[in-house]
């Protein structure tokens, strides 16, 4: 199994631009999560989907930033438009119940 | 505010040595976990716990868990340089399936 798979890995824009982080699921699995994290706000949970269904979107920051699923094997966040205080590591993880989540390797976002 | 908080923030030890890493949470939990972080890499599952265990064995890990406290220990024996990373704790607060994580612990393994 390849894993969760995360693209891209590295993304650098320029403030007001769109960014659309990419997210595949590992097959089989029924839950997927969007963090980030920073140096001073550590991991935080932005969004969670079941069954393709977002359950808790708390910790999306703004109407900025949004999370879609249209299907079990890819999601994406987006942010519009992205502020240098999004400049942050975004990590995708998905799992078969809510514990024991498998991590991707995560997009470093810098925005100029 | 984060529900599970560790301790130290920072930990250098000699190979060989063992590790113990704390970690303290705030509301009751179903269940914690230890996850680990290498530098630049996302987090691996290490270790999950429910609230009706008081220890956990794996490898070279041991988890222990005292609900009355609201803490958690987790000792990596016989270190290796390879283990160095962040140790994070996570929580699932009780209820839902929002899983908390803590600061972490940065380990620092000398060869």
């Amino acid at each position: 199994d390849a894993g969760v798979i995360q693209s891209p890995r590295h993304e650098v824009t320029e403030m007001g631009q769109e960014v659309t982080l990419r997210c595949k699921p590992i097959s089989g699995h029924d839950y997927l999560f969007w963090y980030r994290q920073t140096m001073m706000r550590g991991l935080e949970l932005l969004i969670y989907f079941n069954n393709n269904v977002p359950i808790d979107d708390s910790g999306m920051p703004e109407d900025r930033f949004s999370a879609k699923m249209p299907n079990a094997s890819f999601s994406t966040l987006k942010i519009q438009p992205s502020e240098p205080r999004d400049s942050a590591v975004y990590f995708c993880a998905s799992s078969l119940a809510p514990a024991e989540q498998y991590f991707g390797p995560g997009t470093r976002l810098t925005v100029t | 505010s984060q529900q599970g908080e560790e301790d130290p923030q920072a930990l250098s030890i000699q190979e060989g040595e063992n590790a113990t890493m704390n970690c303290s949470y705030k509301t009751s939990i179903n269940n914690l976990q230890w996850y680990r972080q290498n530098s630049g890499r996302g987090l691996v599952h290490l270790i999950l716990i429910r609230s009706n265990e008081r220890e956990k064995h794996s490898g070279r890990l041991r988890v222990t868990l005292d609900t009355s406290k609201k803490s958690s220990s987790l000792l990596i024996t016989a270190s290796r340089a390879a283990d160095t990373a962040s140790y994070f704790c996570a929580t699932d607060g009780g209820g839902g399936f929002k899983t908390i994580f803590g600061a972490g612990t940065r380990l620092f393994v000398k060869a």
